[in-house]
């Protein structure tokens, strides 16, 4: 079992907001990455250090962390925002457990 | 632009090893370490270990430290990950990533296009 939990499924309204959460004891001391990962093709980094966003990611993806959970925000979800969504971070001893993955609907 | 390639997929007896390519571009590959990351089919994602791209220093998953070895050769900016005793759930696709260590919070901006190994008998 991962260290990290995710919820397995959210889904969200065409034009709506929806935060996917990202929860684990580690979260206190390291930094929250995300990922998104369309079927078929590898995944693609939206948001590193807790809330910092890549460039040419779109703006409507935030991120926060507070305590033990960290949070990936759309405000204002998109048909092709429709994927799966993985938190990671890198610990002390240079691991990367990931979180089971989140599957993003958008109705 | 940063590119990241890989070997084509493989099918592999179990027990045998696999060795897979991942050659980068449109970077000094020297400055940046490569991490590997594997997906089992309809499963998430799990990190396989890291190496420098210098060659020198590695770090790898505790439950494959035994069997994964990384390498980088700089001449052509490739790393390469080395699967030795191959078993059934060894099978997944494999990813290489650009590690972007401290500078960025230990992310992966760059991935490749991941290389499926298949262990069957």
């Amino acid at each position: 079992s991962s260290e990290l939990t995710q919820d397995p499924a959210v889904s969200v309204a065409l034009g709506q907001t929806v935060r996917i959460t990202c929860q684990g004891d580690s979260l206190r001391d390291y930094y929250t990455t995300w990922y998104q990962q369309k079927p078929g093709q590898a995944p693609v980094l939206v948001i590193y250090g807790n809330s910092n966003r890549p460039s040419g990611i779109p703006d409507r993806f935030s991120g926060s962390s507070s305590g033990n959970t960290a949070s990936l925000t759309i405000t204002g979800a998109q048909a092709e925002d429709e994927a799966d969504y993985y938190c990671t971070f890198r610990d002390s001893s240079g691991n990367h457990p990931f979180g089971g993955g989140t599957k993003l609907t958008v109705l | 632009q940063v590119q990241l390639v890989q070997s084509g997929a493989e099918v592999k007896k179990p027990g045998a090893s696999v060795k897979v390519s991942c050659k980068a571009s449109g970077y000094t590959f020297s400055t940046n370490g490569i991490s590997w990351v594997r997906q089992a089919p309809g499963q998430g994602l799990e990190w396989v270990g890291w190496i420098s791209g210098d060659n020198v220093n590695t770090n790898y998953a505790q439950k494959l430290q035994d069997r994964v070895s990384m390498t980088t050769d700089t001449s052509t900016s490739t790393a390469y990950m080395e699967l030795r005793s191959l078993r059934f759930d060894d099978t997944a696709v494999y990813y290489c990533a650009r590690d972007l260590g401290s500078s960025a919070y230990y992310c992966f901006d760059y991935w490749g296009q991941g290389t499926l190994v298949t262990v069957s008998s």
